[in-house]
């Protein structure tokens, strides 16, 4: 099955500065990838997705993610960080209806 | 919009007790999923369900059944709870469409406790 693995559990950084979220697939066939958002005592939304139409995918809030073929990476990222983007991020790969998420990271945003 | 609705949001069991989490959807969607997620390990599929009255098993899904009587409902049952199935549960629902494969709605969770 195919997987993803999130590098770092948190990470923090001080408003204003980039962020920089690391996840990377493992997968035999050109995958379907998805970034979620989950803010405290919330499910999970979706922040973006990437479906082999384009390898810089924007999404909301500011964030956007590239597709690497040769680093099999899919990270997001934003130029400047906001108080309300504190919450944890999850890197997912969709084979099917089979989709899996990795572990997750904790973003803080310091002021 | 209601979206995912799940039921309860808390619940504390003993050991060997039995109960069902309900999760309802009003966006009329086919495919829906049930996760649990532990710290450290992200959310891991338990059952999904295509349609009414089919079920596929996800990851983890030792200790549970599902039903999915008709096109809104989705349930997750324990039938003898155990420790290691503390953890928080999320309902998930996603569009039948091609274009949107992959984006799942989600509920709230519910926060499951077994002592």
């Amino acid at each position: 099955a195919q997987s993803v693995t999130q590098l770092g559990s948190h990470v923090s950084v001080s408003e204003g500065a980039l962020v920089l979220l690391r996840c990377n697939y493992s997968s035999s066939v050109p995958p379907y990838l998805f970034w979620y958002v989950q803010y405290p005592n919330q499910g999970l939304q979706l922040l973006l997705k990437y479906t082999s139409a384009a390898t810089l995918v924007k999404g909301i809030n500011g964030f956007e993610a590239e597709f690497k073929k040769s680093e099999t990476s899919f990270h997001l990222t934003k130029p400047s960080a906001h108080m309300s983007d504190a919450a944890e991020y999850f890197c997912a790969v969709s084979e099917g209806w089979d989709m899996r998420f990795g572990a997750g990271t904790r973003l803080t945003v310091k002021p | 919009n209601a979206g995912v609705t799940q039921t309860p949001k808390f619940q504390v069991l003993k050991t060997g007790q039995s109960m069902t989490l309900q999760c309802a959807q009003d966006m009329n969607h086919n495919s829906m999923y049930w996760y649990r997620q532990d710290p450290g390990m992200g959310l891991r599929l338990i059952y999904y369900s295509a349609s009414e009255g089919t079920t596929d098993k996800g990851e983890v899904p030792n200790g549970y059944n599902v039903s999915r009587l008709n096109k809104r409902e989705f349930s997750l049952r324990l039938e003898s709870a155990a420790p290691s199935q503390t953890s928080v549960y999320f309902c998930a629902s996603t569009p039948d469409d091609a274009n949107s494969i992959g984006e799942l709605f989600f509920g709230e969770g519910s926060r499951l406790t077994v002592l």
